[in-house]
């Protein structure tokens, strides 16, 4: 298996709602990323788990809530999010955070997240 | 914070012509990466360049890193539509533990 796998593909909610992306991969990597990309940007660094525990977090606001369950699932959990939110969320993973740098990152397709 | 530049920022060209874009910095990164990227899906690794001079070929795609380990250029040599895509470079310093994407080239290319 070779994949990083996102789900939902898509998700329209609400500025009060409580909603959770997810990621898995089994490849066995070691370090796992969120990423947020608007249209015609490049992705944007959110946050960045090593061995599941949090490594960096990039000053992101508080309604944006990550977690690692285990070292193949990464979830991000969204409350009370606003509508400049809307953006694709892309999770990705790569054998280690410095090893990324060698061997690179596998993307999920992403989330399209729409806030309404 | 470390920046990339790429340039040209779009490019639209017919079936069978050549391009080639570029990648430039001030920081020295240990190694640079090319990744692309269709509508609605995640980026696709290309190739990593990790040696100063190193040129990679990927059928019709051509990688170089800059001797100075700052800047580097991704040649397509007979773009076909399906090379039509975000192409990101994104730069690793080995002070850092995470890559810095650059802002991307928009390639179209048309039949």
């Amino acid at each position: 298996d070779t994949e990083v796998t996102q789900t939902p593909k898509h998700l329209v909610m609400g500025m009060t709602n409580k909603k959770s992306l997810k990621c898995e991969q089994h490849m066995g990597h070691r370090a796992m990323y969120w990423y947020k990309q608007k249209a015609k940007k490049p992705p944007e660094l959110m946050f960045v788990y090593s061995y599941e525990k949090l490594s960096i977090n990039e000053s992101v606001p508080s309604r944006f809530s990550p977690e690692c369950p285990n070292s193949s699932l990464l979830n991000l959990h969204l409350h009370a999010l606003q509508p400049e939110d809307s953006a694709l969320y892309l999770c990705a993973s790569s054998q280690g955070i410095r090893t990324g740098g060698v061997h690179g990152y596998t993307f999920g397709s992403g989330t399209r997240l729409t806030v309404v | 914070t470390q920046l990339l530049e790429q340039s040209p920022q779009f490019l639209s060209i017919q079936e069978g012509e050549n391009l080639t874009v570029y990648c430039n910095s001030s920081s020295v990164f240990s190694s640079l990466q090319w990744y692309r990227q269709e509508p609605g899906e995640g980026p696709v690794l290309l190739v990593t360049v990790v040696t100063g001079g190193e040129v990679k070929k990927l059928k019709r795609l051509t990688f170089q890193f800059g001797d100075a380990r700052k800047d580097s250029s991704l040649h397509i040599t007979a773009a076909q539509p399906g090379d039509t895509g975000l192409y990101l470079c994104a730069g690793m310093n080995s002070g850092y533990s995470t890559l810095t994407f650059g802002k991307g080239t928009m390639l179209l290319v048309s039949p």
